[in-house]
């Protein structure tokens, strides 16, 4: 069962604009996780924002989290070619909320930055 | 630290016939994962292990069996391997069921 659902589902730029792409998921969570999958490879880890957190940032990377809207955000600056992948958003279920306690994976945004 | 590997990385079976898919990891993690990968479908969990000795069923764990017969290794297997098992599979671990999880590179499987 899917809990996280991404939002494009695809999505195309130019090298330089910025990128966003959403999550939305149904239940309290503890936290929310975003990871990026380059073609043919493993996913890779991002940011892990939890509940009591509004904003995260690593580099370039952007995550907001809004848990009255049951939203969150990964936004990219300053694209490059090479955040051409997918990233999929995985919800760690909250414990007072008889949750599944393990991630619940969406099914992904697919980013091409065009050179 | 060569983190989670998985061995092998492209395989071609004929229906029947029988497989083991091994991941390693070397961060000492409690938890270790089976998914699989379909287009479209997103990432399925078939088995998990919260500890050496331990397995659980995931959402889609029929056809598949699996072990964990030492905390680094994680062992998923395919008794009577089916076209419905191409797939690519992968392997991850984390500290926590909640926390970070830790991919490997990904089996290409490809059942005829």
């Amino acid at each position: 069962s899917q809990q996280g659902e991404e939002d494009p589902q695809a999505l195309s730029i130019q090298e330089g604009e910025n990128a966003t792409m959403n999550c939305s998921y149904k239940t309290s969570i503890n936290n929310l996780q975003w990871y990026r999958q380059n073609s043919g490879r493993g996913l890779v880890h991002l940011i892990l924002i939890r509940s009591n957190e509004r904003e995260k940032h690593s580099g370039r990377l952007r995550v907001t989290l809004d848990t009255s809207k049951k939203s969150s955000s990964l936004l990219i600056t300053a694209s490059r070619a090479a955040d051409t992948a997918s990233y999929f958003c995985a919800t760690a279920g909250s414990y007072n909320a008889g949750n599944n306690r393990k991630l619940i994976w969406g099914l992904g945004t697919s980013l091409a930055v065009n050179p | 630290n060569a983190g989670v590997t998985q061995t092998p990385k492209f395989r071609v079976l004929k229906t029947g016939q029988s497989m083991t898919l091994l991941c390693a990891q070397d961060m000492n993690h409690e938890y270790m994962y089976w998914y699989r990968q379909d287009p479209g479908m997103g990432l399925r969990l078939i088995h998990y292990s919260v500890g050496e000795g331990t397995t659980a069923k995931g959402e889609v764990p029929d056809g598949y069996n699996v072990s964990r017969l030492k905390k680094q290794n994680f062992l998923l297997g395919l008794e009577s391997a089916a076209p419905s098992q191409t797939s690519v599979y992968f392997c991850a671990s984390s500290y926590g069921t909640q926390e970070t999880q830790y991919f490997g590179p990904g089996t290409r499987l490809l059942v005829l």
